[in-house]
């Protein structure tokens, strides 16, 4: 089946330096891909998201990238401070079938940041 | 934020209970979500809903069930509660049923079965 693998699965980071976060997927007709952080005790939220006509997007310290060729798109975190520490999840949209549009996601990646 | 809620946020219950998990929403979206989240963190998909009186079941196989009678509420029900079904339930909703589905998240419901 149509699946996104996320790496890497754990990321330790110095407080002010970058993180980079990579997903490819499988289903050639996905044209959405979201980016979530989930912090302790609550549930996922949308922090950025990127469609296929779009190589790169851009808000503030965060930004996106998409290659639809290679099928991978990364989540970059510029200066990066102990409050981004959490679990982020990237998505691709199910491209056809009865379940078109709902998402699939990667498995997680834990992002700690070091002051 | 997104006006999506879920209760209870935690619940301790033992082997054999019926339990119920609410999740409502105030935004007037169509399309609405149940997930299932591993101690790994990875989110299963279980169940979802175009809109009132649709159910589908997810990619994940899951014993419970849901109904959609109303647009803002999507409750889960398990019959008979088991260790197994010990796990963290989100709830998502996303305001069109095409692509670009952005979905919003509640803040989970843990369930512990004893």
């Amino acid at each position: 089946g149509e699946n996104v693998e996320q790496h890497p699965s754990t990321l330790s980071v110095q407080e002010g330096d970058s993180a980079v976060i990579k997903c490819t997927y499988s289903d050639s007709a996905s044209n959405y891909f979201p980016w979530y952080k989930q912090e302790l005790g609550k549930g996922p939220q949308l922090i950025i998201d990127i469609r296929s006509n779009v190589g790169e997007k851009k808000d503030q310290r965060i930004a996106v990238t998409l290659n639809k060729t290679a099928k991978h798109f990364s989540l970059h975190i510029t200066e990066t401070q102990p409050e981004d520490s959490a679990v982020y999840f990237c998505a691709a949209s199910r491209g056809v079938g009865g379940s078109q549009g709902n998402l699939i996601f990667g498995k997680g990646t834990k992002l700690s940041v070091k002051p | 934020e997104a006006d999506i809620y879920q209760t209870p946020r935690y619940l301790v219950i033992g082997t054999g209970k019926k339990i119920t998990l609410e999740c409502s929403q105030t935004m007037g979206h169509d399309k609405m979500y149940w997930y299932q989240q591993d101690p790994g963190m990875e989110l299963h998909l279980i169940h979802y809903s175009y809109g009132v009186n649709s159910t589908e079941k997810g990619d994940l196989s899951s014993e419970s069930t849901v109904s959609r009678i109303r647009t803002e509420h999507f409750p889960l029900t398990l019959e008979s509660a088991r260790p197994s079904h010990t796990s963290q339930y989100l709830c998502a909703s996303s305001p069109r049923t095409s692509s670009y589905n952005e979905q919003f998240f509640g803040p989970g419901t843990r369930l512990t079965v004893l």
